[in-house]
């Protein structure tokens, strides 16, 4: 299993400009999520899904949006990127039962907006 | 809501000292329990979890964590530091029937030979 797999791996934007990160699991995960990740502040939750077809906000979903039409996809898309974008941007997926809560992360996107 | 409060941003320790990452939790259920760790330019990874089985939770590398309910804590351990536990470290915590985990705000393990 290649697990999660994130694309690409880094990308400069300008100001203005929108772009798809895509997130990618193959192991038949109910929910996934996306963070992204600040110098000192952790990890910040800005979408999840439970399932193919549903999505919540988090914790920071100004400026993004999502879509989950399979159960492997969860594609996070930026539109009119800002400098306050910048960031690390993480996917992650995990079992929908208590098996163990665990998520798996993939390596991440690096996203500098200029 | 859960709360996860890390203390200490930065821990630095002598290579072959003792390891020990403090992590608390809010929550007066007790929740399901997560240690996390970060090489540099690399995701999370899991190191170990508390699911209710044992307060004593041995993971990889040969850290462990042990559940205190009383003391609302879930502090990370490691008896020797190899230079090789430089990363990142994060405590996360879920509970209530939501599958979605609160992390802390992590604590960068430094090592010196």
């Amino acid at each position: 299993n290649a697990g999660v797999t994130q694309t690409p791996k880094f990308r400069i934007l300008k100001i203005g400009q929108s772009m798809t990160l895509q997130c990618t699991q193959d192991m038949n995960h109910n929910y996934m999520y996306w963070y992204r990740q600040d110098p000192g502040m952790g990890l910040k939750l800005i979408y999840y899904s439970v399932g193919a077809g549903i999505t919540d906000k988090g914790e920071v979903p100004n400026g993004y949006n999502v879509s989950r039409s399979t159960t492997e996809d969860f594609p996070l898309r930026l539109e009119l990127a800002a400098p306050s974008q910048t960031s690390v941007y993480f996917c992650a997926s995990s079992y929908r039962d208590s098996r163990s809560y665990e998520q798996y992360f993939g390596p991440g996107t690096r996203l500098t907006v200029t | 809501a859960q709360s996860v409060t890390q203390l200490g941003s930065h821990v630095s320790v002598s290579e072959g000292a003792l390891v020990l990452l403090r992590c608390n939790y809010s929550s007066s259920v007790p929740p399901y329990l997560f240690w996390y760790v970060q090489y540099p330019n690399q995701g999370l990874q899991l190191l170990l979890k508390y699911t209710s089985a044992a307060t004593l939770v041995k993971g990889i590398n040969g850290f462990e964590a042990e559940f205190k309910k009383s003391e609302t804590s879930f502090h990370l351990t490691k008896p020797s530091a190899h230079m090789s536990d430089a990363a990142e470290y994060f405590c996360a915590a879920a509970s209530g029937g939501s599958y979605i985990p609160t992390f802390g705000r992590g604590t960068s393990l430094i090592v010196h030979p």
